[in-house]
């Protein structure tokens, strides 16, 4: 079994949907979550930190299901500057950090 | 300003040969990584490590070589025995704590071709 795994898409929305996934990870001592976003053949970039309390940025919603090991990621009101890859990364006690294989999110016009 | 450099950004190699990437960060962060991605898939890990003069093997750690002789650096070795090398290779670093701001940066990337 992967160590994190993410539903890959791709979802394909209009602007101002609601779109969310999620990811799955096998490590239950895992200590950090993430969600990464990453642009053609560029490098990834933090999107943000994933707590246990859930969190938000702007339009953008974390939560995090440690009893059943899995978080999620929803983007409210989609721009088409959202279009991209978002990686899943969970950090485990031993600093390891793995990443999902990206689920891809493209919005239109 | 601080940040994660990778170098070359393309690198072209002949079949057989060694080529190592560079990888430098001036964030003094303790942990760095590297990592193997391939056209349309997710981040493999090849090898990290936590702290100067220790490192450890990741998902796909053969026909690969590491060092982290200072903690700024951490370069990565491609042998001749890593069958299919041409990828984008992507190194991280982070500060070790285990508190949720402890996020990765990345560097740019260097994108290897065998010829």
């Amino acid at each position: 079994r992967k160590e994190v795994e993410q539903d890959p898409g791709p979802f394909n929305v209009p602007e101002g949907a609601t779109v969310a996934f999620n990811c799955t990870y096998s490590n239950s001592a895992s200590q950090s979550f993430f969600w990464y976003r990453q642009d053609c053949r560029k490098e990834p970039k933090l999107l943000m930190s994933v707590y246990s309390s859930g969190n938000e940025d702007g339009r953008f919603t974390a939560q995090l299901n440690r009893a059943s090991q899995y978080i999620s990621l929803l983007i409210r009101d989609s721009k088409l500057s959202d279009s991209a890859t978002y990686l899943c990364v969970v950090k485990g006690n031993d600093y390891k950090l793995s990443f999902g294989a990206g689920t891809t999110v493209t919005v239109r016009a | 300003d601080g940040g994660i450099t990778q170098s070359p950004k393309y690198l072209f190699r002949k079949e057989g040969q060694n080529v190592t990437l560079s990888c430098e960060q001036n964030l003094n962060h303790d942990a760095m990584y590297w990592y193997r991605q391939d056209p349309g898939q997710g981040l493999r890990l090849i090898y990290y490590s936590q702290i100067v003069n220790d490192f450890q093997k990741g998902d796909i750690a053969e026909g690969y070589s590491v060092s982290r002789e200072k903690k700024e650096s951490f370069p990565l070795t491609v042998t001749s025995a890593q069958k299919n090398p041409t990828a984008f290779y992507l190194c991280a670093s982070s500060f070790r704590d285990r508190t949720p701001n402890t996020e990765a940066f990345f560097g740019q990337g260097t994108r290897l071709t065998v010829v």
